[in-house]
Order: structure tokens, then C-alpha cells, then sequence
């Protein structure tokens, strides 16, 4: 099955600063990349995702860049901001046609902290 | 609000005992999947039904069980529970569309004691 190493596991940034976070995925038959965002208590939220047929994806101060070859995704996150402090989880998974057809295989976390 | 709903949000219960987790996915949501976050540690998927049925296991313990009835909704069910299950239980649906992403619930906080 998948396996998907994510690190580091805490990141502490000044505010405006960037932030990085890199996962590899060990299942090369996967071809869909999800970030999740986790609030302190709260339920894991989409907020970027990327297909194996795309290199990089961008959503204003948030951007993924997916390597294939290397099997290896990262979260990049610019212009940090104390609100962007929370739990963020990469997952991996081989999606293919029909709803129902995947489980993603998360990766154990990042806990970023963005200090004003 | 995602949509998904998960209740109780809060479970306390002691050592040896079984409680049931109910959720309903999102309108239209054919597929639930269950993951288990215990603390400091990512989600571990447990179990997916699609329309009714199972269609996939993970680390999913025998002491532990789930069905999705014929209004979507779906219950796990985990029985003769142990210190180590305390966690948070979340539920996720995914849309029927197939626009990939999981919507996840609020979570249920499972406490044993």
C-alpha cells in the first residue's frame, strides 16, 4: 500500500516569512495530491490539491509543486500570516473514474506556527 | 458548516464498553470514509462504504465495525473499548461528481476511561 512521509513535523515561522513543507509518497501508481489544513479542534479542510498530469498549482499565497520522478510533493505558503498557524496533512492516492475508487494515505503532519 | 454531520461531538466512556458514531454525509455523497486521529498523530483511515457497501478496509480492529443504511448515513460501531481508543473519530464523503476531495465531518472525541 501507499506509504507518505511528510516533514518536518513542527515549523515555526516569523510572519511574512515562507514556508515550506515536503511529502514523499512511496506507491508510484498514485496520481492525486491533497493538503488538508487542521485548525486546533477542528475537522481537516482542503485547501490546495494537485494531479499527477500538473507540476504546480498555485491559489493565491498558497502553491504545490509536484515531482513524479522523485515521487515527492510540497506546500509552499508565502507571505505567512499568524492565521495560517494550524496542523497541515499531505495525503496520496491513486484516484481513477468512479466515485467511491480512492483512499488517501495522509501523511503524519506538519504543526506550522506563524509568530507575529 | 461542511455538510457532513457527525454526532455525538463529545463521547466519554469507560473501559470494556461499546458506543456507536453516527454520520451523515453531505447531500448527494454516496461515499463515507472513516479515519481515526488519536493525539499527535495523522489520520488513519479505518473503513470506506460506498452506496451501501463496503468497499474498502484500512487499520481497522475487529473490536470495531461499521454500516452505511440505505439513507446513506453511517454508524461505527466499537465495542469492548480500551484506554488506547480514545481519539477523534472522523467521518468524510466524498462527492459523487468525482471532483475528487473528501469533506470531512466535525469529528466525534471519543474519551475512555
Amino acid at each position: 500500500g501507499e506509504n507518505v512521509e511528510q516533514h518536518p513535523s513542527t515549523l515555526s515561522v516569523q510572519e511574512g516569512d515562507s514556508a515550506v513543507i515536503k511529502c514523499t509518497y512511496s506507491d508510484s501508481a498514485s496520481n492525486y495530491f491533497p493538503w488538508y489544513k487542521q485548525e486546533l479542534g477542528k475537522r481537516p479542510q482542503l485547501i490546495i490539491d494537485i494531479r499527477s498530469n500538473v507540476g504546480e498549482k498555485k491559489d493565491q499565497r498558497i502553491a504545490v509543486t509536484l515531482n513524479k520522478t522523485a515521487k515527492h510533493f510540497s506546500l509552499h505558503i508565502t507571505e505567512t500570516q499568524p492565521e495560517d498557524s494550524a496542523v497541515y496533512f499531505c495525503a496520496a492516492t491513486e484516484a481513477y473514474s468512479g466515485a467511491g475508487s480512492y483512499q488517501l494515505t495522509f501523511g503524519k503532519g506538519t504543526k506550522l506556527s506563524v509568530i507575529p | 458548516d461542511s455538510g457532513v454531520t457527525q454526532t455525538p461531538k463529545h463521547l466519554i466512556t469507560a473501559t470494556g464498553q461499546r458506543v456507536t458514531l453516527r454520520c451523515s454525509p453531505r447531500s448527494g455523497d454516496l461515499s463515507v470514509y472513516w479515519y481515526q486521529q488519536s493525539l499527535d498523530q495523522g489520520l488513519q483511515f479505518l473503513i470506506q462504504y460506498y452506496n451501501g457497501e463496503e468497499r474498502a478496509k484500512g487499520n481497522i480492529l475487529e473490536r470495531f465495525s461499521a454500516q452505511q443504511f440505505p439513507d446513506l448515513h453511517s454508524e461505527l460501531n466499537l465495542s469492548s473499548l480500551e484506554l488506547g481508543d480514545s481519539a477523534l473519530y472522523f467521518c468524510a464523503s466524498e462527492s459523487s461528481s468525482f471532483d475528487y476531495g473528501y469533506t470531512f465531518g466535525s469529528g466525534t472525541r471519543l474519551t475512555v476511561v
